[in-house]
């Protein structure tokens, strides 16, 4: 099955900054890959996707980019706010059925 | 409550015993999944189903058990097969098809006493 990886597990900016999370997956047949934020003690929220036609997407400060040939893709997050402080999920899948998650990145905006 | 509801949020469970999770949608959502998340490990599948009266096992389904009887409920039940159950369980909910994303509940912690 895909096995996706994320990387960093924490991450510290300052606010105002430019925070990255990267994910690696494992099947190239992977065609949709979501990112999730969860604010403590509350449940995951979509933030924003990208299928697998597309390079690169943007939804205001927050970016994603998929890189097919390298199997990798990356969450960025410009002019960071306290209230991006959370932790974010990367994740991937071929069919739509079963989505396979990243660990996890716990973000701390330092104001 | 964004259309999936969980209860009870803290379920407290002794030694020995079956517990069940409720997860109910009103979204219409053809497919339901349930998750478990643990410090540093991410989400990892339990069970889901994608039609009444069907569901398939996830990476870690044993100690577990499911039912979908109506579109709407999928109910876990953690059995005292489960070694280990103490976690926050997810359970999420989507439209069929590539390209919709889950909406989740609130979760549930469950905690062994």
């Amino acid at each position: 099955g895909e096995n996706v990886e994320q990387h960093p597990s924490t991450l510290s900016v300052q606010e105002g900054d430019s925070a990255v999370i990267k994910c690696t997956y494992s099947d190239s047949a992977s065609n949709y890959f979501p990112w999730y934020k969860q604010e403590l003690g509350k449940r995951p929220q979509l933030i924003i996707d990208i299928r697998s036609n597309v390079g690169e997407k943007k939804d205001q400060r927050i970016a994603v980019t998929l890189n097919k040939t390298a199997k990798h893709f990356s969450l960025h997050i410009t002019e960071t706010q306290p209230e991006d402080s959370a932790v974010y999920f990367c994740a991937a899948t071929n069919t739509g059925n079963q989505f396979y998650f990243g660990t996890g990145t716990s973000l701390t905006v330092i104001p | 409550d964004g259309g999936i509801t969980q209860s009870p949020k803290y379920l407290f469970r002794k030694e020995g015993q079956n517990v069940t999770l409720s997860c109910e949608q009103n979204l219409n959502h053809d497919a339901m999944y349930w998750y478990r998340q643990d410090p540093g490990q991410g989400l990892r599948l339990i069970y889901y189903s994608q039609i009444v009266n069907d569901f398939q096992k996830g990476d870690i389904a044993e100690g577990y058990s499911v039912s979908r009887e109506k579109k709407e409920s999928f109910p876990l039940t953690v059995t005292s097969a489960q070694k280990n159950p103490t976690a926050f369980y997810l359970c999420a909910s989507r439209f069929n098809g590539l390209g919709y994303g889950y909406t989740f509940g609130s979760g549930t912690r469950l905690t062994v006493v």
